[in-house]
């Protein structure tokens, strides 16, 4: 099972960045996302398509349809630059499966 | 608050096997709702689960599982005395050279080790 991420995005501060997750059914399957700066492990900031864990500001939403899951980070900040990594788990393969990851670049 | 401490070399040669440990503080291995996990990061930087174990008491049983393309030579095992599991990676080549990261699964990876480079080379 393949989920596929664009490499980058980038974005002006204040405006809104979308990161699609693309992948067969995606729609019915859990979606986690992880924010990795650099030098860090990842940190979920987005678990079950769209619960946000506590401390993870309200400007980061899940959302998903039936082929793409997606990440939107409203009202960016400098500091949301990052790499961004979609996560689901393949119940037919039993794997863990994450895409590439995308990088935010913050203008 | 979990805590995992990984520990191994930092370097193996081609064809050996890379060994690593993830000691766990905060939690035990044998918990039932949880998984222990290994994941590594290429210098390429994608992501990619490798194995996870875990304790269900339902069946009083122990559960070994592995990334498809991995299971011939990957073994996840855990250390219910020292409170820790490991990973064995088996005839390991360059393209093994990673960051490797161990990891707690609930419904999603919740806390990480800072991670290990390893790297395959004579």
């Amino acid at each position: 099972y393949v989920v596929t991420q664009p490499p980058s995005v980038s974005v002006a501060p204040g405006q809104t960045a979308t990161i699609p997750c693309g992948g067969t059914d995606i729609g019915t399957r859990s979606v986690n996302w992880y924010q990795q700066k650099p030098g860090q492990a990842p940190t979920v900031v987005i678990y079950n398509s769209a619960d946000r864990p506590s401390g993870i500001p309200e400007r980061f939403s899940g959302s998903k349809s039936k082929s793409t899951a997606t990440l939107t980070i409203s009202r960016v900040e400098v500091g949301d630059e990052a790499d961004y990594h979609c996560q689901v788990w393949h119940s037919t393969s039993g794997d863990f499966v994450f895409g590439s990851g995308t990088r935010v670049t913050v203008l | 608050q979990v805590l995992l401490q990984q520990s191994g070399p930092g370097l193996v040669k081609p064809s050996q096997t890379l060994s690593l440990t993830c000691v766990i503080s905060g939690d035990s291995v044998s918990s039932n709702t949880v998984s222990w996990n290994w994941i590594r990061q290429s210098p390429s930087g994608g992501l990619q689960w490798l194995g996870r174990t875990y304790y269900r008491s339902a069946r009083s049983q122990w559960y070994h599982e592995y990334e498809s393309s991995f299971k011939s030579r990957i073994i996840v095992n855990p250390d219910i005395g020292q409170n820790q599991f490991s990973l064995q990676l088996k005839s390991v080549t360059p393209e093994d050279t990673a960051v490797y990261y161990c990891a707690r699964h609930v419904a999603w990876f919740d806390f990480w080790d800072q991670g290990s480079l390893v790297t395959v080379s004579a």
